[in-house]
């Protein structure tokens, strides 16, 4: 596609539930990240896949947050049980390039705003 | 835990004057960029910088990376209403961080006619 497509835009939640969040990054770019956008916690790394598999998943929150990619496309993340501290903006990213950033160039989803009630 | 602080927060000024934002660690990265957010927007890139020293202009935007490669700034020359949104610095630690960013909290910037 064009850019990287992000859905749902707004997903409004009871605590308690369990979330999908679907990202469809720019054709042929192999490497996916997913980063939490909360009101005075500015943005954080929560995971990257390059391909299919998740070399690093050091920014997951709890075991209550997965999340998988599937045929080195679209990525999905899961929060289970989610609760009121969940609630935040969550981007996707995609770059054709990993590693060194400065031919790393990642371009960002419109992201996914989660409320949990 | 690489960390980055930028300062200021907050930013109101009137169109015209000059502005600049900061980005401080205590550790170094292989590179840092910087980006604006607009509202119900993701990020967008801006720059990127990679060597100590370097400077990179954007129109009236002008970037330094500092020489020890631990600090950053993003000075606006003459700013204008459209200039208007949230400004983010990245860093990226290099080796096997596999390009994952740390993020600063951000700058709201509002530049007023």
């Amino acid at each position: 596609g064009a850019g990287v497509s992000q859905s749902p835009s707004n997903k409004v939640t009871e605590k308690g539930k369990d979330v999908e969040l679907r990202c469809d990054p720019i054709s042929g770019h192999t490497a996916l990240y997913w980063y939490r956008q909360s009101l005075g916690q500015g943005l954080e790394f929560l995971i990257y896949f390059q391909g299919n598999s998740a070399p690093d998943k050091s920014g997951l929150p709890s075991d209550r947050f997965s999340a998988e990619r599937t045929g080195g496309s679209v990525s999905t993340l899961t929060i289970q049980r989610t609760q009121q501290e969940d609630s935040a903006v969550y981007l996707c990213a995609s770059s054709s390039v990993a590693g060194r950033l400065a031919k790393n160039i990642q371009y960002f989803g419109a992201g996914t705003r989660l409320s949990v009630l | 835990t690489q960390l980055l602080e930028q300062s200021p927060q907050f930013l109101s000024i009137q169109e015209g004057e000059n502005l600049t934002v900061y980005c401080n660690s205590s550790s170094v990265f292989s590179s840092l960029q910087w980006y604006r957010q607009e509202p119900g927007e993701g990020p967008v890139l801006l720059v990127t910088v990679v060597t100590g020293g370097e400077v990179k202009k954007l129109k009236r935007l002008t970037f330094q990376f500092g020489d020890a490669r631990k600090d950053s700034s993003l000075h606006i020359t003459a700013a204008q209403t459209g200039d208007t949104g949230l400004y983010l610095c990245a860093g990226n630690a290099g080796g096997t961080s596999y390009g994952k960013l740390t993020f600063g909290q951000g700058t709201i910037l509002t530049v007023h006619p």
